[in-house]
């Protein structure tokens, strides 16, 4: 079956400085690709959509200078959270659809990301 | 806004006994409807999906049911096991976006009692 994968699996970092999550297609291509965010006993809230070759779609209240969103490759997005603070804490969730199969989407395994 | 919402936060249920797992929507383009497990720090995993043109559909000890008219779905889970214990999430999609982004209810957790 289709693979996802995350790098890294856990990040603590300090606060005000800058963090990157890798979300990779492994065995497929993906045009498009989904980063959520997780806080602990909640829900998965989609944060924004990745294109490969254009800008990310945002969802409101989501900040696009601080969730900066790279899709340079067919198999490649990565989110780059900027100038973390404690409350950016959570984990963090990318998904990626199969070419144009609407309805074929895969999850990776997450990243927990701790800001001290 | 539109929302996918759960009926129970926890539920409960002895090995071997059946689970039922319910999830209310309120969008009604929604056409597109999926159930997914997770595990304590891992991603969602795929159990089984079902499209707005059918009201039941059926997998390896999973039956998912879908009624458009209360805009409401159901996930059972037959002779649970412990390996079945996790959070359980409903997602929806429709055409609204254009996207097919995924909306995710609010979650519940399946506790299987050995």
């Amino acid at each position: 079956g289709a693979v996802v994968s995350q790098h890294p699996s856990r990040v603590i970092c300090k606060s005000g400085t800058s963090v990157k999550i890798e979300c990779r297609s492994l065995d497929f291509q993906a045009t498009t690709m989904f980063w959520y965010r997780q806080f602990p006993k909640q829900s998965l809230m989609l944060m924004a959509t990745s294109n490969e070759g254009s800008k990310a779609t945002y969802e409101q209240g989501v900040e696009k200078d601080k969730f900066l969103i790279n899709h340079a490759s067919l198999t490649l997005s990565t989110l780059t959270v900027t100038s973390a603070h404690p409350e950016d804490s959570s984990f963090y969730i990318c998904s990626a659809r199969v070419g144009h199969r609407i309805y074929e989407q895969y999850f990776g395994p997450g990243t927990r990301l701790t800001v001290t | 806004g539109e929302s996918v919402g759960l009926h129970l936060p926890t539920l409960s249920v002895q090995e071997g006994d059946n689970s039922i797992i319910n999830c209310a929507y309120s969008n009604s383009a929604s056409d597109y409807f999926i159930w997914y497990k997770q595990e304590s720090g891992k991603g969602p995993q795929f159990i089984i999906d079902i499209r707005s043109n059918m009201d039941k559909r059926q997998g390896q000890r999973v039956t998912v049911l879908l009624n458009k008219t209360v805009k409401h779905l159901s996930l059972q889970i037959a002779a649970t096991q412990p390996g079945d214990s996790a959070v359980y999430f409903c997602a929806e999609t429709s055409q609204d976006t254009g996207r097919r982004a995924l909306t995710f209810g609010s979650g519940t957790r399946l506790q299987v009692q050995p």
